[in-house]
């Protein structure tokens, strides 16, 4: 596969599951990003990764928990979920400014979301 | 800081139709633009990006977008729109000073093109 690929793409889960999304990235790059994407609201960050460790933290709940085990895989795990959470979930990767790069980003297609 | 502001949240037109999406930016230093494209149930896919060097950009699709730094502007235009430009258009800065990694998005722009 090329790009950047997340699995799975649809998941419902109830309040009280545990779950994982889960985005790999075949383009060498060295940051990672999770985004949310509500309806009718912007894209927020919610966190970013440059070389497996965390640069920001966009004031995102505990009940979402980032995981960078190395630059190519990025996870979300997700816990005692509340159903405004239901979104679009993107990730992204770039080469950042600093590693000779210009933060392109280059996303995958989403996990939709859906909390009952 | 960098930020991003998109206009207009909504931009209908006739096919064939020639269309501008506008973007406004405020940054203090200089800076790196990008307009991603959005289609239903899909991740964003880059469109253009305007780094340095000539103000005209040209991207995929026939777009094109024009680096204005007195208006801090970077507005996309295409010519003639077809009813597959149906989409939401995402205008993005980020700085080539900037301590962080991130983007910063603009609110999005739904165009919608009929027949």
């Amino acid at each position: 596969e090329t790009g950047v690929t997340q699995t799975p793409r649809h998941l419902v889960m109830g309040m009280t599951n545990k779950k994982s999304l889960k985005c790999e990235q075949h383009l060498g790059h060295n940051a990672m990003y999770w985004y949310k994407q509500s309806a009718k609201k912007p894209l927020e960050l919610m966190f970013v990764y440059n070389f497996k460790e965390q640069t920001e933290n966009n004031s995102v709940p505990s009940r979402f928990s980032p995981e960078c085990p190395n630059s190519s895989h990025l996870f979300l795990h997700l816990h005692t979920l509340q159903p405004e959470d239901s979104a679009l979930y993107l990730c992204a990767s770039s080469h950042p400014e600093g590693s000779g790069g210009n933060n392109e980003q280059f996303f995958g297609p989403g996990t939709r979301l859906t909390v009952l | 800081a960098q930020s991003v502001t998109q206009l207009d949240s909504q931009v209908p037109v006739f096919e064939e139709a020639p269309v501008e999406l506008r973007c406004n930016y405020s940054s203090s230093v200089s800076v790196y633009l990008f307009w991603y494209v959005q289609y239903p149930n899909q991740g964003l896919q880059l469109l253009l990006k305007y780094l340095s060097g000539s103000t005209l950009v040209k991207g995929i699709n026939g777009f094109e977008a024009e680096f204005n730094k007195s208006q801090t502007s970077f507005h996309l235009r295409k010519p003639s729109v077809h009813i597959s430009d149906t989409a939401e258009y995402f205008c993005a800065v980020t700085s080539n000073s900037n301590s962080g990694y991130a983007l910063n998005f603009g609110k999005g722009t739904s165009l919608l093109v009929t027949p």
